[in-house]
């Protein structure tokens, strides 16, 4: 499996927009960057995927650098219910089947 | 649409008894998954079924059967539980396997093994 890089942990303040970095070097062409969150005490909760092209959806866009070394998850309004960990996930052809979950960045919002 | 299902949401077992997790999903989707997460880890894939009939092993199947019972439904048993299975077991679906599909999950089993 690929391997992600995220921070360990980071603060934002409510209503305002928050970037969360993913840094993925070895990703192979043919990867898919997934972004989940897991709030606490609940399952994971998928929040967005994409290949190449940056993506929009209801709950978040994904950037995705133009080499595909890094992505950033961008929430653009952030509430207090956004605190969770977030996962970056690479999803290879072998692994197609599983998710494989790492640290992730535990977010805090402050009110 | 309740999404996934799992009962129970707690359960204290002894060493050596045996339980059946279950789990139920109504979005029509043709796989599912059985996952664990111990404290302060990541979620490690027990056993999966690609599609109704078929399931394979994963990560960490020791210890485990599964069975997918229709399309809907998917258990997993512990027959000889062991202290080591002391987790919280998430099952989740998805339309297919394949590295685009995104994977849905329920709230989750608590499962303590004394």
């Amino acid at each position: 499996d690929a391997k992600t890089t995220q921070p360990n942990s980071m603060e934002s303040n409510e209503e305002e927009p928050v970037h969360l970095p993913c840094n993925h070097s070895t990703i192979s062409g043919t990867d898919y960057i997934h972004w989940y969150r897991q709030l606490p005490s609940q399952g994971p909760e998928y929040v967005i995927h994409g290949l190449t092209s940056n993506v929009n959806n209801r709950m978040a866009s994904l950037a995705i650098a133009e080499d595909r070394k890094s992505s950033t998850l961008i929430l653009h309004r952030a509430t207090l219910r956004d605190a969770a960990v977030y996962y970056c996930i690479l999803r290879d052809i072998q692994g197609a089947q599983k998710l494989v979950f790492g640290q992730g960045t535990r977010l805090t919002i402050n009110p | 649409n309740a999404g996934v299902t799992q009962t129970p949401k707690f359960q204290v077992l002894k060493t050596g008894q045996s339980m059946t997790l279950q789990c139920a999903q109504d979005m029509n989707h043709n796989s599912m998954y059985w996952y664990r997460q111990d404290p302060g880890m990541g979620l490690r894939l027990i056993y999966y079924s690609a599609s109704e009939g078929t399931t394979d092993k994963g990560e960490v199947p020791n210890g485990y059967n599964v069975s997918r019972l229709n399309k809907r439904e998917f258990s997993l048993r512990l027959e000889s539980a062991a202290p080591s299975q002391t987790s919280v077991y998430f099952c989740a679906s998805s339309e297919g396997t394949g590295r685009g599909y995104e994977q849905y999950f329920g709230p989750g089993t608590r499962l303590t093994v004394t």
